[in-house]
């Protein structure tokens, strides 16, 4: 089955760019969705197709998706922006979908 | 505006099912796929499977359905399109089963897309 991987944390400080990869073998070539989701709620998606945001969702929010990774990036970020987040796709062999493991984002 | 509203928090036996309902409203629940993603405490998401709520296929009442292998055997949803409403049955309860239980209804056909809109989630706590 298909593997996403995420690294356990990432750490920044406030008004700083994050960066939270997720890497898949050709990710590139598939549309990636990232969630996120702060404590005692449901995830929320933030970024899908890649790169395009919901309505309500901020600029700050933005994807990239190429080769083996896919990025999501938080510029400037605020310390309302601490919670897990989890890139998604779909495995159209096993028609199903599949999550990163998800990061811990700190705002320093 | 959309919303899915799930049954409250279940505590189970181990080897008893259960059954989450997730009501949906604001759209025409047809015209969308409904998946189910659980998390176990302190652990990520994971897909539990989807149902096609559209009543067809030689089987009307049973809508299309596709669920992770891991679930294969214990996992049964359902719907029931006359009240908006789909369900998730999971027999064979043992303590790993413990977890949040999310519905999220999916933007494309299939396992297509992601989930644009989703349930408050359903504690399923498994203690003997």
């Amino acid at each position: 089955s298909y593997v996403l991987t995420q690294p356990p944390s990432v750490s920044v400080a406030p008004g700083q760019t994050a960066r939270i990869p997720c890497g898949g073998n050709d990710i590139g070539s598939t549309s990636v969705h990232w969630y996120q989701q702060k404590p005692g709620q449901a995830p929320v998606v933030v970024v899908y197709g890649d790169s395009d945001r919901p309505s309500g969702i901020p600029e700050r929010f933005s994807g990239s998706n190429s080769g083996n990774t896919a990025t999501l990036t938080i510029s400037r970020v605020e310390a309302g922006d601490e919670a897990d987040y989890y890139c998604q796709v779909w495995d159209s062999r096993s028609d199903q979908w599949v999550f990163g493991g998800g990061t811990n984002l700190t705002v320093l | 505006q959309v919303q899915l509203v799930q049954s409250g928090a279940e505590v189970k036996r181990p080897g008893a099912s259960v059954k989450v309902s997730c009501s949906s409203s604001g759209y025409t629940f047809t015209d969308y796929f409904m998946h189910w993603v659980r998390q176990a405490p302190g652990q990520g998401l994971e897909w539990v499977g989807w149902i096609n709520p559209y009543r067809g296929g030689i089987n009307p009442n049973r809508g299309g359905t596709n669920y992770a292998q891991k679930f294969q055997g214990r996992v049964t949803m359902t719907r029931d399109t006359s009240i908006s409403t789909a369900y998730m049955e999971l027999s064979g309860l043992t303590s790993d089963d413990t977890a949040v239980y999310y519905c999220a209804r999916g933007t494309g056909p299939y396992g297509s897309g992601t989930g644009d809109y989703w349930g408050q989630g359903t504690l399923v706590t498994v203690s003997s």
